[in-house]
């Protein structure tokens, strides 16, 4: 256990259906990255937050995906009218600006679209 | 962006040392190298950084040549439990870095 927490572990959705997951960062971690990883591939950096200023998000795989984080410590990743191509594990991390590299991984979220 | 290569697989037998050479040559005179590992169905794991020279810790020992231009993650006498994908990033985690994971290198590891 990383100390970083992501919830649902799994969410079993439609296409067309709205999903929002959760990430609760180590509460002294400026730095939020959300993920996706498909399988037999690395994470795919999506969108990152220092403390609640969302400073990248051109990678957000479309207009479809969106990012939160009020207040910087707990973060939600949106997905509004889910494709079958979503299915995927959504990974949290977060790290402190010291940590040069480090960053600490939640278990992640797996999506299906059926 | 400094790009990362590194083998797509390996295989190694129990009791055995492993090394994985990541070849990062665009590497920024600001960037880390570090390694993660992952196990199926987990996010990544920190296992190690470093910047030169030679880097250990509990589970691996890194090592950087002068030129920087690579890094090999060693792994001391493996374990089944090690098998696993493993990743190299280089960057300096700040400004507008994006971390880039690439594929990795899947280790099995056999009785």
């Amino acid at each position: 256990d990383t100390g970083v927490s992501q919830d649902p572990r799994h969410k079993i959705t439609k296409r067309g259906q709205n999903v929002t997951f959760r990430c609760d960062p180590i509460s002294e971690h400026n730095r939020l990255y959300w993920y996706r990883q498909t399988l037999g591939q690395g994470p795919e950096f999506l969108t990152y937050f220092q403390n609640e200023a969302q400073l990248e998000k051109s990678r957000l795989l479309s207009d479809r995906f969106s990012a939160e984080r009020p207040k910087g410590s707990f973060s939600t990743l949106e997905i509004q009218r889910t494709e079958q191509g979503d299915s995927a594990m959504y990974l949290c991390a977060s790290r402190r600006l010291v940590d040069g590299e480090t960053q600490y991984f939640g278990p992640g979220t797996r999506l299906l679209v059926l | 962006l400094a790009k990362t290569t590194q083998p797509i697989s390996m295989d190694s037998y129990e009791g055995q040392e492993v090394n994985i050479t990541c070849s990062h040559n665009n590497i920024a005179t600001n960037d880390y190298i570090t390694w993660y590992q992952q196990f199926p169905s987990q996010g990544p794991r920190f296992i190690i950084q470093g910047y030169k020279t030679k880097v250990t810790n509990e589970v691996a020992s890194l090592f950087i040549p002068a030129d920087r231009k690579s890094s090999t993650l060693s792994l001391p006498r493996v374990s089944l439990s090690d098998t696993a994908v493993y990743y190299c990033l280089v960057g300096d985690g700040r400004g507008s870095y994006i971390p880039t994971f690439g594929r990795g290198t899947s280790l099995i590891v056999h009785p």
